[in-house]
C-alpha cells in the first residue's frame, strides 16, 4: 500500500513562493497520478492539479492555471507543489494524494492521501 | 465545473442512529460520485467510490446509493467513531469537485 510523507509547516509573505514535497512509498510512484487538494481553514476541499510522473503529464484546475507547477523526480519517489504570488486566501492546509495510474480519472475516488502541509501566508 | 450541494451542512445524531446524508450534482455525472469521511486535522479517507461501492476495510454500515444528480451516503448505526465531516466529490469532468461538506455530531 501506497504511503505518502509530505514535508513540514511552511509560513510565507504575501507574494512569495512555497513549495511543498510529497514522498511516496511502497507503490509503483512512476505510473500512479500524484495530485494535490487543499483545504483552507474550517472550508471544503479543492482540487489543484495532477502529474503522471512516467510521462510528465500535468493538468491543472483553471483556478490555478499560471500560478502552480506541479513536479515530480521519479528518482527519489518524491512529487512537487510550487504555488506563486501567495495571498492571504492561500493560507491552507494542502495534501498530496496518489491514485493508481488505471484511476487517472479519480472514477475510483482518491484513495491515498498524504497528512498534509500547512501553509501560512500573513505578512 | 460541475457544483456539488450537500445537506444537511450539519447534523446532530445519537449512537445507534441511522444517518442519511444528501449530496447533488448541478448536472448529470452517472455514477462518478465518491464519499469521504474527515476528522479534525487528519486527512479525508474516502468511504464510498462509484456511487455504491464500499471502499476496503470501511464497515458495512456504511453506504452509498444513487446516480445522475442525487446521491445519499447511509450509515445504517452510528457509533462514536464516525462523528466527521462527510465530504462527497465528483469525478464526471476533468476538474474534481467536492461539496461543501457535511458535519455529523453529537
Amino acid at each position: 500500500q501506497v504511503q505518502l510523507v509530505q514535508s513540514g509547516a511552511e509560513v510565507k509573505k504575501p507574494g512569495s513562493s512555497v513549495k511543498v514535497s510529497c514522498k511516496a512509498s511502497g507503490g509503483t510512484f512512476s505510473n500512479d497520478n500524484m495530485g494535490w487538494v487543499r483545504q483552507a481553514p474550517g472550508q471544503g476541499l479543492e482540487w489543484m492539479g495532477k502529474i503522471i510522473p512516467i510521462l510528465g503529464l500535468t493538468n491543472y484546475a483553471q483556478k490555478f492555471q499560471g500560478r502552480v507547477t506541479i513536479s515530480a523526480d521519479r528518482s527519489t519517489s518524491t512529487g512537487y507543489m510550487e504555488l506563486r504570488s501567495l495571498r492571504s486566501e492561500d493560507t491552507a492546509v494542502y495534501y498530496c494524494v496518489s491514485t493508481a495510474g488505471t484511476n487517472y480519472y479519480y472514477h475510483k475516488g482518491m484513495d491515498v492521501w498524504g497528512q498534509g502541509t500547512a501553509v501560512t501566508v500573513s505578512s | 465545473d460541475i457544483q456539488m450541494t450537500q445537506s444537511p451542512s450539519s447534523l446532530s445524531a445519537s449512537v445507534g442512529d441511522r444517518v442519511t446524508i444528501s449530496c447533488r450534482a448541478s448536472q448529470n455525472i452517472d455514477t462518478h460520485l465518491h464519499w469521504y469521511q474527515q476528522k479534525p486535522g487528519k486527512a479525508p479517507k474516502l468511504l464510498i467510490y462509484g456511487a455504491s461501492n464500499l471502499q476496503s476495510g470501511v464497515p458495512s454500515r456504511v453506504s452509498g446509493s444513487g446516480s445522475g444528480t442525487d446521491f445519499t451516503l447511509t450509515i445504517s448505526s452510528l457509533q462514536p467513531e464516525d462523528f466527521a465531516t462527510y465530504f462527497c466529490q465528483q469525478s464526471h469532468s476533468g476538474t474534481p469537485t467536492f461539496g461543501q461538506g457535511t458535519k455529523l455530531e453529537i
